[in-house]
């Protein structure tokens, strides 16, 4: 249990469909990430965070939507995703996202597919 | 383009040996060099090096960085069933965060 909870933990949905990947972290940090992880690939960062702030997309398409209410929570919404976005997402956290690289603290994943 | 290369991409051992997995990279503005274990999912944080000849240690676990080799290593000395992850190697740059592919390792009893 690192003190990031994601929800759901497993997703299917069609490529109509539009639902959207939660993010709860309480360890009382300042930034948020979204990262996707496909098959025999590295982690790939998508989305950064800090103090509410969308200070990084890494070139995402715009069918993934980011939303950060506060410090504490993160959406990804998703819509008319393609079937090669199925893949794991995970959320993390830490202290801050400044260049010194704080250790991130990941939740547990969405398993998320595509048909 | 920036790139974080680990070695070997798996390896399997047999309890009680001592591993050594390897991270290079080539990446503009590095900030700091991040190890972590994954186990089934959520990868779980292990060391920051930020520091070149510095090594941290935390149990059988230790890494080191060289800025001037690029690299980086992690040891796992008296290795048990229970360290079989993937080990991944992350760079952090000013306004990114670059993993490695990983390693697979597998120790058998």
């Amino acid at each position: 249990e690192t003190g990031v909870t994601q929800t759901p933990r497993h997703l299917v949905m069609g490529m109509t469909n539009k639902k959207s990947l939660k993010c709860e972290q309480h360890l009382g940090h300042n930034a948020m990430y979204w990262y996707k992880q496909s098959a025999k690939k590295p982690l790939e960062l998508m989305f950064v965070y800090n103090f509410k702030e969308q200070t990084e997309n890494n070139s995402v398409p715009s069918r993934f939507s980011p939303e950060c209410p506060n410090s504490s929570h993160l959406f990804l919404h998703l819509h008319t995703l393609q079937p090669e976005d199925s893949a794991l997402y995970l959320c993390a956290s830490s202290q801050g996202s400044g260049y010194l690289g704080y250790e991130q603290y990941f939740g547990p994943g969405t398993r998320l597919t595509v048909t | 383009e920036d790139k974080v290369v680990q070695s070997p991409l798996s390896l399997v051992v047999h309890e009680g040996d001592t591993v050594t997995l390897n991270c290079s990279y080539e990446v503009t503005n590095f900030r700091s060099l991040l190890w972590y274990k994954q186990e089934k999912k959520a990868p779980t944080f292990l060391f920051m090096l930020t520091s070149s000849g510095i090594e941290k240690k935390s149990g059988r676990l230790s890494s080191i960085l060289d800025k001037k080799e690029l690299s980086s290593i992690l040891n796992i000395t008296a290795t048990q069933t229970g360290d079989s992850a993937i080990y991944l190697c992350a760079v952090k740059l000013d306004n990114d965060m670059r993993f490695g592919a990983g390693t697979r390792l597998t120790v058998k009893p």
